[in-house]
């Protein structure tokens, strides 16, 4: 079965440090995965995914996941963190039939001033 | 949340009664999705729709109904038999169903028991 795992409940860096959001996988077959970022009482918005090719993928916001497959993670990353970054990160894959999501249950994020 | 709407934002039931939750898009999507949302355990899939006329359940169904009459909209009813229904409720949508492609999601709906 399909699954992630993010191992952090809460990251907490300053701004203008780089930022590293865990995720890990377990997949039968390829793994299509996916970022999305929810601010407070809201929906969740798109960030990036990883279907092949390139094991760096750049997302929106200045946001980048780094695909590893021999360690089974798809961490985010980003080079610089801002205060707005600040919310709720999800990482998902694909159930095998394609026909879902399945997500860990997140990783909050807070950068300080 | 572009081209995805959920309403109301906020939603009050007593006991007892069933609620249905809206949700609409205008991307022409053809899959839908109603995800249910509890603080800690991320998203949990309720019922998907690949096309209209057409859904099936996903992981927890159970006191749940839908309906997918037109391809713009798939509303969600919770229903009295529904246990523990209070939680943040989201729609989404994709192209296809398929494991290329990602969601967009809708501003969600809270649900509030009584």
């Amino acid at each position: 079965a399909q699954s992630v795992a993010q191992p952090e409940d809460q990251v907490n860096v300053a701004e203008g440090n780089p930022l590293t959001v865990k995720c890990t996988y377990s997949v039968s077959g390829n793994p299509y995965l996916f970022w999305y970022v929810q601010y407070p009482n809201r929906g969740l918005q798109f960030l990036l995914k990883y279907i092949t090719g390139d094991n760096l993928v750049k997302g929106s916001y200045g946001f980048e996941a780094e695909f590893n497959k021999s360690q089974t993670s798809f961490h985010l990353k980003k080079p610089s963190a801002l205060v707005s970054d600040s919310a709720l990160y999800f990482c998902a894959v694909h159930n095998q039939a394609g026909t879902a999501l399945i997500f860990g249950k997140g990783t909050t994020l807070s950068v300080s001033s | 949340d572009g081209g995805i709407t959920q309403s109301p934002k906020y939603l009050f039931r007593k006991e007892g009664q069933n609620v249905t939750l809206s949700c609409e898009q205008n991307l022409n999507h053809d899959a839908m999705y109603w995800y249910r949302q509890d603080p800690g355990q991320g998203l949990r899939l309720i019922y998907y729709s690949q096309i209209v006329n057409d859904f099936q359940k996903g992981d927890i169904a159970e006191g749940y109904s839908v309906s997918r009459e037109k391809k713009e909209s798939f509303p969600l009813t919770v229903t009295s038999a529904q246990k523990n229904p209070t939680a943040f409720y989201l729609c989404a949508s994709s192209m296809t169903s398929g494991q290329y492609n990602e969601q967009f999601f809708g501003p969600g709906t809270r649900l509030t028991v009584l």
